[in-house]
């Protein structure tokens, strides 16, 4: 299996509950972002890893949202105290940036609900 | 800055028709564009992109687009639509040496028999 992984694929949170979505990206691939899509529109940024360098996160949309990549490999994206606003897919996508290709590579998503 | 519209989020055609979706994008950069597809409950699949080389690009499953740099657009087409095509279709722009992509808002793809 050579492609991105997220887990878990669903997710149900109850208001005011902590969430962690998983990443695991393609071997290799130094850059690592974050989407988030609401239902019926496009991804929006989130924020992105150069390795373990978190070199952008404009997009994280509250304090509440927090992502860490601590061995430049595997990402945990934390939901602290969720809204119903919450409730999207959150898309990661894994890129090597290096071979000037400017491909990123979606995994398929976790969809979070929160009642 | 940089900013994503796809004109029509539903787009409607018979099997074996021509497939055209509309992509216009801002960027105060030249900018690199990209095709992604969408199928339910799945993440989404590069189609083809622009990075600055043919403004003719050519994709998977016999989609292409073509880039003009004086319309600002990046309109995908595939000549004769298959059932399989009936997917979410989303375009995307980032600023060249940038990382992150900005999505226009998706058109829905929906075959006729």
């Amino acid at each position: 299996g050579a492609g991105v992984s997220q887990s878990p694929r669903y997710k149900v949170a109850k208001r005011g509950q902590d969430v962690a979505l998983r990443c695991d990206p393609i071997s290799g691939h130094v850059s690592l972002f974050w989407y988030q899509q609401a239902l019926g529109q496009g991804p929006e940024f989130l924020t992105y890893f150069q390795n373990e360098a978190q070199l952008d996160k404009s997009g994280l949309p509250s304090d509440r949202f927090f992502a860490e990549r601590p061995e430049g490999s595997v990402s945990t994206l934390k939901i602290q105290r969720t809204q119903q606003e919450d409730s999207a897919v959150y898309l990661c996508a894994s890129g090597d940036f290096a071979t000037r290709s400017y491909e990123q590579y979606f995994g398929p998503g976790t969809r979070l609900t929160v009642t | 800055a940089q900013s994503v519209t796809q004109l029509g989020s539903h787009v409607s055609v018979s099997e074996g028709a021509l497939v055209l979706l509309r992509c216009n994008y801002s960027s105060s950069v030249p900018p690199y564009l990209f095709w992604y597809v969408q199928y339910p409950n799945q993440g989404l699949q590069l189609l083809l992109k622009y990075t600055s080389a043919a403004t003719l690009v050519k994709g998977i499953n016999g989609f292409e687009a073509e880039f003009k740099k004086s319309e600002t657009s990046f309109h995908l087409t595939k000549p004769s639509a298959h059932m399989s095509d009936a997917a979410e279709y989303f375009c995307a722009v980032s600023a060249q040496g940038a990382q992150k992509l900005v999505f226009g808002q998706g058109t829905r793809l929906t075959i006729n028999p």
